[in-house]
């Protein structure tokens, strides 16, 4: 069965310092991936999406930024974090047969 | 980007009580999603639905597709404290690969 691991499930990062956030999926092969963020328990943002390795589509200009070194595996980065960047942060995957997002567990990200 | 309005935004309830949540747009979607989620959690899937006019039941929920398309409902029966938590609505496109989410309904079912 498929799985998705994303971690770490809480970090607390000064304003200035680097970002980086990880998410892995098991049991399928290329899947398209995505990471949301989502602001005080309410909807979901699409910041990227990608369909393939090395492909990064970006919804939402920001301080972010993804990638996508193996199929399997997408990384969501930030050089130097903002306070406003602090949120909820979700990694999905999407099977090719199916419209429906699978969610990892999510990061709590809070910046101070 | 195809907006999703869900309402109501809040609802709180006491438990035995049955309950609508709405999930409406202008646009069509080929097919919309259900998810529910819990503080601190991922949004679990509950249900997909692709056919206009579908209804499906799990359990003591029963979701419905709008006819056009476009907007969607969701019933629940007789509501439980387990049933509390943030309802999600989301739409998908033939022309997109993301979801299109709504901003979700706040449940709280209390004993």
């Amino acid at each position: 069965s498929q799985t998705i691991h994303q971690w770490p499930a809480t970090l607390v990062q000064p304003v200035g310092s680097p970002l980086s956030l990880e998410c892995t999926v098991e049991g399928t092969s290329n899947p398209n991936l995505y990471w949301y963020r989502q602001a005080a328990g309410r909807g979901l943002q699409l910041l990227f999406y990608s369909v393939g390795i090395g492909q990064i589509s970006s919804e939402v200009p920001q301080n972010l930024s993804a990638s996508r070194p193996q199929d399997r595996q997408f990384i969501l980065s930030s050089k130097k974090l903002l306070l406003s960047d602090s949120g909820f942060y979700l990694c999905a995957w999407q099977g090719a047969s199916y419209r429906r997002d699978t969610f990892g567990s999510g990061t709590r990200l809070t910046v101070v | 980007t195809q907006l999703l309005e869900q309402s109501p935004q809040f609802l709180s309830i006491q438990e035995g009580e049955n309950l609508t949540v709405y999930c409406n747009s202008s646009s069509v979607f080929s097919s919309l999603q259900w998810y529910r989620q819990e503080p601190g959690e991922g949004p679990v899937l509950l249900v997909t639905v692709v056919t206009g006019g579908e209804v499906k039941k799990l359990k003591r929920l029963t979701f419905q597709f709008g006819d056009a398309r476009k907007d969607s409902s969701l019933h629940i029966t007789a509501a439980q404290p387990g049933d509390t938590g943030l309802y999600l609505c989301a739409g998908g496109t033939n022309s997109g690969y993301a979801l299109n989410f709504g901003k979700g309904t706040s449940l709280l079912v209390t004993p």
